[in-house]
């Protein structure tokens, strides 16, 4: 069965420091990894995503996450946040199951502090 | 283009009542699929529908239900409330065939009292 870690529950970091949210999953077979982002009161958001080819990946917002199989670990960085980062941010991983259903992590509130 | 239309946006509930929840697929999509977020959780898959039929069901009780219409669009139904029920319900849609391109609504808020 398929599963997603998210390391840490909540990541305080100042406003320009660099900040790394991590994500381990576990899978038997070949996944598709995902950041989502949400902001108070509203849905979920697509940072990124990892199907295939390059392990460094570049979403949105300046955010970009690195694919390691065998650690199996899916971290997402960013070298420099804003105070407009601050949300809830979810791993999610999907086999090639065909239909697509995502399994998420817990998640990890990222504060950014001014 | 407008994105995924959920609605209600909040709704109140007493235990054992029913409840439909309603959502509207981004333009050109054809797949939806239905989440269940507790306050604090991540996102818990229900099911997805395509061409009108359940594709994919998640571990929820036959408590929860759906439906697709021709359009596209779809309902969620949950019978027999629970306090447990109480989450944010998100709808994202996307397109068979394309990979992973889901789109996400808002939500829907149920408290159950």
């Amino acid at each position: 069965a398929q599963s997603v870690t998210q390391l840490d529950s909540q990541v305080p970091v100042f406003e320009e420091a660099p900040v790394e949210l991590r994500c381990n999953y576990s899978s038997s077979v070949s996944v598709y990894l995902f950041w989502y982002v949400q902001y108070p009161n509203q849905g979920l958001q697509l940072l990124l995503k990892y199907l295939s080819g390059s392990t460094l990946v570049k979403g949105i917002n300046g955010f970009e996450a690195e694919f390691n199989k065998s650690q199996t670990s899916f971290h997402l960085r960013k070298p420099s946040v804003h105070i407009s980062d601050t949300a809830e941010y979810f791993c999610a991983v999907s086999g090639d199951e065909g239909t697509g259903k995502l399994i998420f992590g817990q998640g990890t509130t990222l504060q950014v502090k001014p | 283009d407008a994105g995924v239309t959920q609605s209600p946006t909040h709704l109140i509930k007493t235990r054992g009542q029913q409840v439909t929840l309603r959502c509207s697929p981004k333009s050109g999509h054809d797949t939806v699929s239905w989440y269940q977020q507790a306050l604090g959780q991540g996102p818990q898959f229900i099911f997805q529908y395509y061409e009108e039929e359940e594709r994919q069901r998640g571990n929820f009780p036959d408590r929860f239900s759906g439906h697709q219409f021709p359009n596209y669009s779809s309902e969620l139904n949950v019978n027999a409330l629970l306090l447990g029920d109480s989450a944010l319900y998100l709808c994202a849609s996307s397109l068979q065939g394309a990979h992973y391109g889901y789109t996400f609504g808002s939500g829907t808020r149920l408290t159950v009292v």
